[in-house]
């Protein structure tokens, strides 16, 4: 399968700054990359879809001011988790796929945010 | 909206025993189905997937899943767990059919030697 790579695995940060995290196609072009986030003992849920070249979708309840999705290329996508606080601690996993159905999107390794 | 139900939160099985891990999906065409798995602290990685034709799955490590449309399931099994098999499972849905994915609630599995 193909190869997403996202960096970093693990961040602590400090209340108050700011964190990116990047996330690679490293062997194809997606042209979709989606952010999940995922808090302890439950499961992924997505934050949004962003699309190369144009605005990210945000789901329901997700602040766009606060999560920073950039999509610029076809194969890279960074989260920025702006102004952080200890409630965004959190596990968050990009994908990365094309448009079309049938197919399936290829997940990151994920990234350990600790916000202290 | 479509859904994905894991009515098991918790499952322990001896090593060596057979696995049978549950999804159910509410959908109101032929969904496509995935199975992931997710060690502690890692991402996921695709088990195996169900797009269309045979519904019977095979996959990798040597689990299989079998849609059932008159169930609405698509049920993970396994003949023989080994004790690497302990991790977390999800099942998902993608509701438009593209990339993007509703997770059911996963399954954690325990396995005791």
């Amino acid at each position: 399968g193909a190869v997403v790579s996202q960096h970093p695995s693990r961040v602590i940060c400090k209340s108050g700054t700011s964190v990116k995290i990047e996330c690679r196609s490293l062997d194809f072009q997606a042209t979709t990359m989606f952010w999940y986030r995922q808090f302890p003992k439950q499961s992924l849920m997505l934050m949004a879809t962003s699309n190369e070249g144009s605005k990210a979708t945000y789901e329901q309840g997700v602040e766009k001011d606060k999560f920073l999705i950039n999509h610029a290329s076809l194969t890279l996508s960074t989260l920025t988790v702006t102004s952080a606080h200890p409630e965004d601690s959190s596990f968050y996993i990009c994908s990365a796929g094309w448009e079309g159905r049938g197919t399936e999107a290829f997940f990151g390794q994920g990234t350990r945010l600790t916000v202290v | 909206a479509q859904s994905v139900t894991q009515p098991d939160i918790h499952i322990t099985v001896s090593e060596g025993a057979s696995l049978e891990l549950r999804c159910n999906y509410s959908y109101g065409a032929t969904p496509y189905l995935f199975w992931y798995v997710q060690s502690p602290g890692q991402g996921l990685q695709l088990l195996l997937k169900y797009f269309s034709g045979d519904t019977l799955v095979q996959g990798i490590k040597g689990f299989e899943a079998e849609f059932k449309r008159s169930q609405s399931s698509f049920n993970l099994r396994k003949p023989s767990v080994h004790w690497s098999d302990a991790a977390e499972y999800f099942c998902a849905v993608p509701p438009g059919g593209g990339n993007k994915l509703v997770f059911g609630a996963g399954t954690i599995l325990r396995v005791k030697s």
